[in-house]
């Protein structure tokens, strides 16, 4: 069963540091997503991307946040200066057709950043 | 707030029992989904209900939908170790934007 990849599986980053975390999602699907998770905490939305852009964000999606689709492959999400508040869980998502099936999303299995 | 709550928070039964989750919300949706995480692990989508759907079934798993009381329950019939995870409902008020709910941790005792 295909399945959406995400690397690394924990990363340890200094506050302050700029991070990426890489997913590569199913191959056929067109719409991509990253949540986060922070522990103890509810699964939070963070941004949806589709053609090459952002589709949608939330107020967690701030500046210091981006995603890029570098190599048609690739899902990134770059956090540009960590504060110890982003340490969480992150998850990247895929959809074939944004919700518009019964199928809903594929998650990857997650990137446990811990900010020092 | 949009987001679903699940209740209880905990349930613990022994195999071969139903286990059943609810989840309410408080504005309209598109669909409502239901997803499983194991413990330290991703999340997997189960069933999705859509707004103009009352229930739906897929296997051991029964979702009703009940727009006029803004609720939907999860059923797991016969259920076994394996089905031991944190489930969770997830509106989906605009296509591609989940908003998840708290979580029901499901513990079943061999």
């Amino acid at each position: 069963e295909p399945e959406v990849t995400q690397t690394p599986s924990h990363q340890v980053t200094q506050m302050g540091q700029e991070v990426i975390l890489r997913c590569v999602p199913i191959s056929n699907h067109l719409y991509f997503y990253w949540y986060r998770q922070i522990l103890g905490q509810k699964v939070e939305f963070l941004v949806s991307f589709y053609n090459n852009e952002i589709s949608e964000k939330s107020e967690i999606f701030d500046d210091q946040f981006s995603v890029e689709r570098p190599d048609g492959s690739n899902f990134t999400l770059k956090i540009r200066s960590t504060k110890l508040e982003d340490s969480a869980m992150y998850f990247c998502a895929s959809s074939m057709t944004g919700g518009y099936t019964n199928y809903g999303y594929t998650f990857g299995s997650g990137t446990r950043l811990t900010v020092v | 707030s949009q987001q679903g709550e699940e209740d209880p928070q905990a349930l613990s039964i022994q195999e071969g029992e139903n286990a059943t989750m609810n989840c309410s919300y408080k504005t309209s949706i598109n669909n409502l989904q239901w997803y499983r995480q194991n413990s330290g692990r991703g999340l997997v989508h189960l069933i999705l209900i859509r707004s103009n759907e009352r229930e739906k079934h897929s296997g051991r798993l029964r979702v009703t939908l009940d727009t006029s009381k803004k609720s939907s329950s999860l059923l797991i019939t016969a259920s076994r170790a394996a089905d031991t995870a944190s489930y969770f409902c997830a509106k989906e008020p605009s296509y591609g934007k989940l908003t998840f709910g708290q979580g029901t941790i499901l513990t079943v005792h061999p």
